[in-house]
């Protein structure tokens, strides 16, 4: 089955300057990569997602890129403010299948 | 709108006991999964209702889990008896389709003494 691997565990930035978590996946059929968000005491929250057929995509201060040949996927924050801090999930997912996420990195900005 | 909602927030029990964790899914979403997250730990898939049928238990770890989604709605995840590494955070997630956003709700953070 899939399997996805996320670095780094733990990160922090200071604030304004940007953030990148890097994920590698194994299964080269997924074709469906999001990224969560989670805060303290919510659940996961889509934040941004890219399909297979699409190597970058960016929402304001957020951004994914993909590499299928690589088959790894990188979440970009710029401009990062003191709401970034949380902790990110990166996921694959192949059809209809289920998702596989990662083991999730912990963002904190530093004021 | 109303979001995914589960209850209890938080459960501590002991080992061997039971313990039966509800989700309240989007009105309308017929898709349902459960996740769960050991500390630290990756967020791994336990199952999918679509409506009241299971489309893939696959993620079950054994037969102390008991899921239901009676007509389709909310759903039911027992765990009976409760071993130790049950512990964990339990999410459920609901979409209105296969291969659309999961939303998830809040979790239940369960922990077995």
């Amino acid at each position: 089955g899939e399997n996805v691997e996320q670095h780094p565990s733990t990160l922090s930035v200071q604030e304004g300057d940007s953030a990148v978590i890097k994920c590698t996946y194994s299964d080269s059929a997924s074709n469906y990569f999001p990224w969560y968000k989670q805060e303290l005491g919510k659940g996961p929250q889509l934040i941004i997602d890219i399909r297979s057929n699409v190597g970058e995509k960016k929402d304001q201060r957020i951004a994914v890129t993909l590499n299928k040949t690589a088959k790894h996927f990188s979440l970009h924050i710029t401009e990062t403010q003191p709401e970034d801090s949380a902790v990110y999930f990166c996921a694959a997912l192949r059809g209809n299948e289920k998702l596989t996420f990662g083991t999730g990195t912990r963002l904190t900005i530093i004021p | 709108e109303a979001g995914v909602t589960q209850f209890p927030s938080h459960s501590v029990i002991e080992k061997g006991q039971t313990v039966t964790l509800r989700c309240d899914p989007i009105s309308g979403h017929d898709n349902l999964y459960w996740y769960r997250r050991v500390m630290g730990k990756e967020i791994k898939f336990l199952l999918h209702f679509v409506k009241e049928s299971k489309q893939d238990e696959s993620g079950m770890p054994n037969n102390r889990f008991l899921a239901e989604r009676t007509g389709g709605t909310y759903s039911t995840l027992k765990v009976q008896p409760a071993e130790l590494e049950d512990s964990g955070v339990y999410f459920c997630a609901s979409s209105p389709g296969t291969f659309t956003e999961q939303f998830f709700g809040p979790g239940t953070r369960l922990t077995v003494l």
